[in-house]
């Protein structure tokens, strides 16, 4: 057990420009989450899914972002046109729903730092 | 909609000092509670959890009691070390284990 682990771990990028990162969960975590951290906040829920299907987006969620996990394993966060209201730290975390486990428990990555300037 | 309020730090003690970080929260039905913590340069961990009313979490000399009747889930520790510096996260998910709902944090530095 590896551990969640995101990348990249930093990305500075320009406005106006597309950035996508990716999240691979604890390998047998049906459950994978992203969050949004700002600085002197706590993470904020953006998008859940369960294996392969996206069950639920914040409004946080606008139409510029979206997230895959194409195959119930891996998952990607992708941000077109990237502003500076989007600098922040993304959370990954993922959790195990399967028998008697409900999947409370969920495991975070080290996050990936976005700066848009 | 679901929500949860800390205390407002930042905290700082003196090593062997008890602590008491204050977390309230407002949720519909039997949310599940955690406090997360976060050290400095890494990711979130778990460090304990209440499922239910009158449950006690605890872990590394850490402990909560999930009070339905007040609607907290304090975090107190006897006994704290300059290595609990740390930011300190109250959070609840509701039924089904969904998405959980983060309070603001709390900063706490220990000196010796």
């Amino acid at each position: 057990d590896t551990g969640v682990s995101q990348n990249p771990r930093h990305k500075i990028t320009k406005r106006g420009q597309n950035v996508t990162f990716r999240c691979d969960p604890i390998s047998e975590h049906n459950r994978l989450y992203w969050y949004r951290q700002t600085l002197g906040q706590g993470p904020e829920f953006l998008t859940y899914f369960q294996n392969e299907a996206q069950l639920e987006k914040s409004r946080l969620l606008s139409d510029r972002f979206s997230a895959e996990r194409p195959k119930g394993s891996f998952s990607t966060l992708e941000i077109q046109r990237t502003e500076q209201g989007d600098s922040a730290m993304y959370l990954c975390a993922s959790s195990l729903a399967s028998g008697g486990k409900l999947g409370y428990e969920q495991y975070f990555g080290p996050g990936t730092r976005l700066t848009v300037t | 909609g679901n929500s949860v309020t800390q205390m407002e730090g930042p905290v700082t003690l003196s090593e062997e000092a008890f602590l008491t970080i204050n977390c309230t929260y407002t949720a519909t039905g039997y949310p599940s509670l955690f406090w997360y913590v976060q050290y400095p340069g890494e990711g979130l961990q778990l460090l304990l959890k209440a499922t239910k009313a009158d449950d006690k979490g605890s872990n590394k000399g850490f402990e909560a009691t999930y009070r339905k009747e007040t609607t907290s889930f304090h975090l107190e520790k006897g006994s704290v070390q300059v290595s609990d510096s740390a930011v300190y996260f109250c959070a609840l998910s509701g039924w089904g284990a969904q998405k959980l709902v983060f309070g603001q944090g709390t900063r706490l530095t220990i000196n010796p």
